[in-house]
């Protein structure tokens, strides 16, 4: 079964502080991991996916396998980036099922 | 492009009734997925239709049934609603599986 674990339900920092949200999954194959963001009165979209190893918005996240996690980080948080975060997750190859957490709120105090 | 659109934006609904929701895929998208996120949770899978079939199914009973039309929009049907089926339902079309998803704005339903 897949899984994914977010254990902060509310994350508070100050505007230029860095910023840590956790993701941990449990899947027995190999996954893709995404994170999505919802900002406030507007739509789930994607931030980032780890196939992509990208940096969005300042956003990065490495895959850790050995620890089963990819948390999502950026150097200085910015007040735009307050908003809910989701992990996903979903196995790679053919038709996809995708699990998602139950997700941080991330606030950034000015 | 609008982007995804669902109707309707709200629903309510009485314990043992039928709902049905739609779904129109961004335009170029062939896959609609089907999420249910009650308060407080992230989004729950439901199921993903591709080519008019459903391909993959989560942990939903068979009261959540689905179809695709050839022009790729989608409806999620729910019959025997119970009070816990209460949630906001999310679609979000894709090109060909999981690519990225575009997600639409939600119906809420509220089941009395």
């Amino acid at each position: 079964a897949q899984r994914v674990t977010q254990p902060e339900k509310l994350l508070s920092v100050f505007k230029g502080a860095p910023v840590e949200l956790k993701c941990n999954y449990s899947y027995s194959g190999s996954p893709e991991l995404f994170w999505y963001v919802q900002y406030s009165r507007q739509r789930l979209q994607l931030l980032l996916r780890h196939i992509s190893r990208e940096s969005i918005k300042g956003f990065t996240a490495d895959l850790n396998k050995g620890e089963t996690s990819f948390h999502l980080k950026k150097p200085f948080a910015q007040e735009e980036d307050s908003a809910m975060y989701y992990c996903a997750l979903t196995n790679s190859g053919g038709y996809q099922k995708v699990t998602f957490g139950t997700g941080t709120k991330l606030q950034v105090i000015p | 492009d609008a982007g995804v659109t669902q109707s309707p934006t709200h629903l309510i609904k009485t314990r043992g009734q039928q709902v049905t929701l739609r779904c129109s895929p961004k335009s170029g998208h062939d896959t609609v997925s089907w999420y249910q996120q009650a308060l407080g949770q992230g989004p729950q899978f439901i199921f993903q239709y591709y080519e008019e079939e459903e391909r993959q199914r989560g942990n939903f009973p068979d009261r959540f049934s689905g179809h695709q039309f050839p022009n790729y929009s989608s409806e999620l049907n729910v019959n025997a609603l119970l009070l816990g089926d209460s949630a906001l339902y999310l679609c979000a079309s894709s090109l060909g599986g999981i690519n990225e998803q575009f997600f639409g704005p939600g119906t809420r339903l509220t089941v009395l």
